[in-house]
């Protein structure tokens, strides 16, 4: 069965230092992952997804299938990045469908 | 475009009453989800619906039922309600096709088991 696991549930930084979120992942086929956003009083919304390696808000994330990790990384934190991010693996339920799993989330606090 | 609605957006049952969660989305997406989001748990999967007419169990089904009404429309129920069942609701819909990959999260709504 897959599983995401993020190692940390709180993580607290000062504007301006690097930081990075950790992933990690079992699973036995292919993986697709994704990184979840939620602001405070705000819904969940994508951040971004390993595919496209792209850099969304200043975030990166590299998919490493070697260490099985997927960890979120931003050079110069910003207080309104303060949010609960979550890590979330997509993998195939039938027909064209999929779920999602999630990891359990780190609270991230950027103090000024 | 509203996205994903759900209604309400907080309640607060008595242990044992019944209450059934609304969701709706506007973006003609055939697949939707039920999540709990609980402190330190993250968010796990209740109940999903593929398309119209179909439901299946996700990680934590027990003391719940759903119904995908149309495409558009999946609610989830709670029959007996269960202070453990004290969390926060999100539903989510995913459209179907090659290419595609974001789910779209509804506001959530606060339900309390006293």
């Amino acid at each position: 069965a897959q599983r995401v696991t993020q190692p940390e549930k709180l993580l607290s930084v000062f504007k301006g230092a690097p930081v990075e979120l950790k992933c990690n992942y079992s699973y036995s086929g292919s993986p697709e992952l994704f990184w979840y956003v939620q602001y405070s009083r705000q819904r969940l919304q994508l951040l971004l997804r390993h595919i496209s390696r792209e850099s969304i808000k200043g975030f990166t994330a590299d998919l490493n299938k070697g260490e099985t990790s997927f960890h979120l990384k931003k050079p110069f934190a910003q207080e309104e990045d303060s949010a609960m991010y979550y890590c979330a693996l997509r993998t195939y339920s039938g027909g064209s469908n999929y779920k999602l799993t999630f990891g359990k989330g780190t609270l991230l606090t950027v103090n000024p | 475009n509203a996205g994903v609605t759900q209604t309400p957006k907080f309640q607060v049952l008595k242990t044992g009453q019944s209450m059934t969660l609304q969701c709706a989305q506007d973006m003609n997406h055939n697949s939707m989800y039920w999540y709990r989001q609980d402190p330190g748990m993250g968010l796990r999967l209740i109940y999903y619906s593929a398309s119209e007419g179909t439901t299946d169990k996700g990680e934590v089904p027990n003391g719940y039922n759903v119904s995908r009404l149309n495409k558009r429309e999946f609610s989830l129920r709670l029959e007996s309600a269960a202070p453990s069942q004290t969390s926060v609701y999100f539903c989510a819909s995913y459209p179907t096709g090659q290419g595609v990959y974001e789910q779209y999260f509804g506001p959530g709504t606060r339900l309390t088991v006293t």
